[in-house]
Parts: structure tokens; sequence; C-alpha cells
């Protein structure tokens, strides 16, 4: 079976700080990795996916997520906070070698404080 | 830029009664998907479709769900008899391929009374 864990609830960060949202995982197979932002009363919009190739995948405004397979984790990542970051942030994984089915987890609540 | 496009937005059903909601994936997509969220809470796995065929389906899409492409565009999933507890936003879903992310739709809110 095939799982993720979004450990933290809700993260708050500064405008301008550096932002990191956690995200583990668990798959038999090697993972297919995803990130998706749901703002209030929309859909979930995709951010970006690792695959294969680089751990460190670069993804849409600004944000970036590094895969580290010995820690089974793919953290998303930001430089610098914008206001409008602020969302609803899911973790997805399938199995590589399996289904199609994406297992999302829980989501975090991003906070940027102005 | 393409995107899935699910009708309606909202549909408010009596309980017991069959409901469909409809989706239009993006026109080259190959897999088709659908989730549902829970008042802002998880996003649950409901079924995969490809090749005109359920691929994969979770505990919850039992007999009371089924989906449908019937004519080549749309994607619909059937609620027979709904209960209270579908109560939920029903999330369509589309990929052009395997290793690839799902592009989604808006939502559909089901709210069942």
């Amino acid at each position: 079976a095939q799982s993720v864990a979004q450990p933290e609830d809700q993260v708050n960060v500064a405008e301008g700080n550096p932002l990191t949202v956690k995200c583990t995982y668990s798959v038999s197979g090697n993972p297919y990795l995803f990130w998706y932002v749901q703002y209030p009363n929309r859909g979930l919009q995709f951010l970006l996916k690792y695959i294969t190739g680089d751990n460190l995948v670069k993804g849409s405004y600004g944000f970036e997520a590094e895969f580290n397979k010995s820690q089974t984790s793919f953290h998303l990542k930001k430089p610098s906070a914008l206001v409008s970051d602020s969302a609803l942030y899911f973790c997805a994984v399938r199995d590589s070698g399996g289904y199609q089915k994406v297992t999302f987890g829980t989501g975090t609540k991003l906070q940027v404080i102005p | 830029e393409p995107e899935v496009t699910q009708t309606p937005s909202h549909q408010v059903t009596q309980m017991g009664q069959e409901v469909i909601l409809h989706c239009v994936p993006i026109s080259n997509h190959l897999y088709f998907y659908w989730y549902r969220q829970i008042l802002g809470q998880k996003v649950e796995f409901l079924v995969s479709f490809y090749n005109n065929e359920i691929s994969e389906k979770s505990e919850i899409f039992d007999d009371q769900f089924s989906v449908e492409r019937p004519d080549g565009s749309n994607f619909t999933l059937k609620i027979r008899s709904t209960k209270l507890e579908d109560s939920a936003m029903y999330f369509c879903a589309s990929s052009p391929g395997r290793g690839t992310e799902a592009f989604f739709g808006q939502g559909t809110r089901l709210t069942v009374v």
C-alpha cells in the first residue's frame, strides 16, 4: 500500500522568509511524487513532480522540492514566501510500477504573514 | 490553456436520489479519475478509467457508484442512491499517460439533504 504523511497541519511564515512544507511517503516500488495547491473553493492546481532524474525539481510560482530517497521525503520549498502563497498544499504519491491511483496527504495549510 | 471542466459547480439533491456529475477531460488525455474531498479534508481516490474501462477503484467506490464515458468527450460519475455522507466536493481529473501529473477540474460540490 502507498501512503503520504504531511506532519504539519499548518505552517506559518513571514513574508519574504523561506518556507518548507514537509512530506514523507511510502510505496513498495519507485515513487512518482507530486505537489498540488488548493486555494479556497477551488480545485487542485499542479505545482511540480518528481518522476526520475535530478533530486531537486523546480515547479510553478518559484516552488521547488527535493526528493530524498533515504529519508523517503519530498519537502516543498520556496526561498521567499509571498502572501499570495497562502493556501492548502497537498503532497501526493503513486507507485511507478503500479496502477494509476494517486494517494494524497492530509494537506498543510500555509499561512504567509505580511 | 486546456483545462478539465466540471458541471454543475454545485448540486443539491435529496437523500436516496440519483445524481450524475459531469466532466469534460482534456481532449488528448487517456486516463480519467474521480476523487472526492469531504469539507476541506483529505482528497480521496475513487476510481480511475482507461481504455473505456475501470482500471482501479477504491473501497469507497461501491455498487452505488458508476462511471461512464458515453461519447468520447464526457466522463460522468453516477451515484444511484445518495446518502448524507456522500456530501463532498467531487473532483474529476485527467492525465495524458502513465507517470504524468493529473490535471484537476474545479470540482462539483454535492450536498445531500
